[in-house]
């Protein structure tokens, strides 16, 4: 089955400045790339996604991009903020309605 | 409009004891899914329905464990003879028949088997 690794686990960045999450998936089937922010004792809301006849895609100060060959996709954050202070979730879908595959998050913390 | 909620917020429970959590998705929604957070780590996919029909159900780690939505809205999702390694967040997740690829999530239940 779909497999994601997201790396890195930790991630501190000086407000203002900017920070990346990578990362790989397994399955070429999948085409469907949703990042999700979950902040303390809440579920995870989607912040911006991509499909994989796209190779990138922007939102204000969030960016995506997608290596369909490489099965690599990343998530840019520019200008961060003290509320961007959260755990981000890459995840991986084939099928409209089929499960959520989740990598492990990334704990942002945003330094003032 | 509302979201998708979820209850209880927590839930204790003694190992051996059975524990039903309730999602209630954001009105029409037609599919909904169920997944477990542990600690620290991604959600992982439990099961899925498509108004009353459960299609699929292959991430429920054990008999233990049962899921359902009888009227195609509210879902249960039971765990019986609960264990230690079930303590973890219970997150349910909706979304329309119609549109995007969004689920929408809920603040989830968290159990804490003692």
């Amino acid at each position: 089955g779909e497999n994601v690794e997201q790396h890195p686990s930790t991630l501190s960045v000086q407000e203002g400045d900017s920070a990346v999450i990578k990362c790989t998936y397994s399955d070429s089937a999948s085409n469907y790339f949703p990042w999700y922010k979950q902040e303390l004792g809440k579920g995870p809301q989607l912040i911006i996604d991509i499909r994989s006849n796209v190779g990138e895609k922007k939102d204000q100060r969030i960016a995506v991009t997608l290596n369909k060959t490489a099965k690599h996709f990343s998530l840019h954050i520019t200008e961060t903020q003290p509320e961007d202070s959260a755990v981000y979730f890459c995840a991986a879908t084939m099928n409209r309605d089929d499960k959520i595959i989740f990598g492990k998050g990334t704990r942002l913390h945003i330094l003032p | 409009g509302a979201g998708v909620s979820q209850s209880p917020r927590y839930k204790v429970a003694k190992r051996g004891q059975d524990v039903a959590l309730r999602c209630d998705p954001i009105s029409g929604h037609v599919s909904l899914f169920w997944y477990q957070q542990a600690l620290g780590q991604g959600p992982e996919f439990l099961t899925y329905f498509q108004n009353e029909a459960q299609l699929d159900k292959s991430g429920l780690p054990s008999d233990r464990f049962f899921a359902e939505r009888p009227e195609g809205s509210v879902s249960t999702l039971k765990i019986q003879r609960t264990q230690q390694e079930d303590s973890a967040v219970y997150l349910c997740a909706s979304r329309p028949l119609a549109g995007g690829r969004e689920q929408f999530f809920g603040p989830g239940t968290r159990l804490t088997v003692l």
